[in-house]
Order: structure tokens, then sequence, then C-alpha cells
């Protein structure tokens, strides 16, 4: 069954650590890989996404995701947190043989310490 | 462009009174999408739009729950009658071909509250 995990219901990183938020995947084809994010009132939006090519996604506001086939992850990262990266963090996947259905992990909320 | 536009951003009702959630998609996108957020079932797809053609209502939860998009450029939700339980965050979202591919674009979404 096709399926998304984000292990981590919360992270916590001081401001100008690093940051990652995890997402591992389950789908039956080549995953199109997304993430999200959705700050306070607001709707979801769009990061990056991996669809084919190089496993290291570059996207908005500095994040950056790496596509690991072998361990089915698509973990999130950014080298230097800021206060306002927190939010709301979704990451979707869209099974090859799908032209639009998105299956989307329960959320990950980012708290970035001053 | 100004984006997914939705209206209207809070709507608070009582049950049994009808509903109606409009949305206006990016210019241009031919792919709308009805989502439902709440804390206990997370994002849920309603019903999937291509070139104006309902193409998926499976996630529509029951009859209750309409949804017409009579052109390009517009998108309605309803719900006849509401019930508490519909309380929720709704949102729409439109993308180029069948967002396999191309990323979503989220409107603000419209909370509605049923008491």
């Amino acid at each position: 069954a096709q399926s998304v995990a984000q292990p981590e219901d919360q992270v916590n990183v001081a401001e100008g650590n690093p940051l990652t938020v995890k997402c591992t995947y389950s789908v039956s084809g080549n995953p199109y890989l997304f993430w999200y994010v959705q700050y306070p009132n607001r709707g979801l939006q769009f990061l990056l996404k991996y669809i084919t090519g190089d496993n290291l996604v570059k996207g908005s506001y500095g994040f950056e995701a790496e596509f690991n086939k072998s361990q089915t992850s698509f973990h999130l990262k950014k080298p230097s947190a800021l206060v306002s990266d927190s939010a709301l963090y979704f990451c979707a996947v869209r099974d090859e043989g799908s032209n639009y259905q998105l299956i989307w992990g329960a959320g990950t909320k980012l708290i970035i310490k001053p | 462009d100004a984006g997914v536009i939705q209206s209207p951003r809070h709507e608070v009702t009582e049950m049994g009174q009808e509903v109606t959630l409009r949305c206006k998609p990016i210019s241009g996108h031919n792919s709308l999408f009805w989502y439902r957020q709440t804390m206990m079932r997370g994002l849920e797809l309603l019903i999937y739009f291509n070139n104006n053609v309902p193409i998926d209502d499976s996630g529509m939860p029951e009859d209750r729950f309409s949804a017409k998009m009579p052109n390009a450029s517009f998108s309605t939700l309803k719900i006849q009658p509401s019930e508490p339980r519909d309380s929720a965050v709704y949102f729409c979202a439109s993308s180029l071909a069948g967002g396999g591919s191309y990323e979503q674009y989220f409107g603000p979404g419209t909370r509605l509250t049923v008491t």
C-alpha cells in the first residue's frame, strides 16, 4: 500500500543550527516527491519537488531535500534555521501510476527557538 | 498573479444551513482540487477536476457535499445541510496538467464552523 510517513510530530531546533525534517515513503513505482510548508492560518505553500535527476533538490527559502531510493526517504534540510522557518511541514508523494493523487504525510511542526 | 482565491475566509453557520465555498484558480491552470483539513484526519482530498470535469469525487464524504466547476475560473463546494462534524478548513488548490509532476498551489482556505 502506498504511504508517506513523517515520524516526528514536532522538531525543535535552535536558530542558526541545521535542521532536518524526516520523510519516508512507500509507493509501487517511481516516486514523485514534494515538500510543502504551512504557516499559521495560511494555505500550503510548495517548497520543492523531486521528479528525476539529481538526488539533492534545492527549493525555496534555502531549503533542500535529499532523495534516497535505497532508504525510501526524502528528508528536508536547511543548513541554518531561522525563527521564521517555524511552521508545519508536509511531505507528499505521487505514485507514477497516478496522474493527480498525492499521498500526504501527517505533517511535522517545526519550532525554531531564538 | 493573485494566486488561488477563496471566499469566504471564515464561515460560521448553524447546523442544517447550506454553505457554499468559492474558489478561483490560477489563470491557465487546468486542474483543481478541493481539500479538507482537520486535526484528526489531516489533509483529505475531496474532489479533483480536470478541464472543468470532475474526475474523482471519491473523497466527498456523503451526498450532503457537492462541487461544481462551471468554467475554468470558478468552482464551488456546497454543503447542504451542514453538520457540526463538517467544521474544518477547506482548501482549494490548482495546478497545471494533472498535478503529477506539477506542484499544487493552495488558496488561503475557508475556516468553516458549524454550530
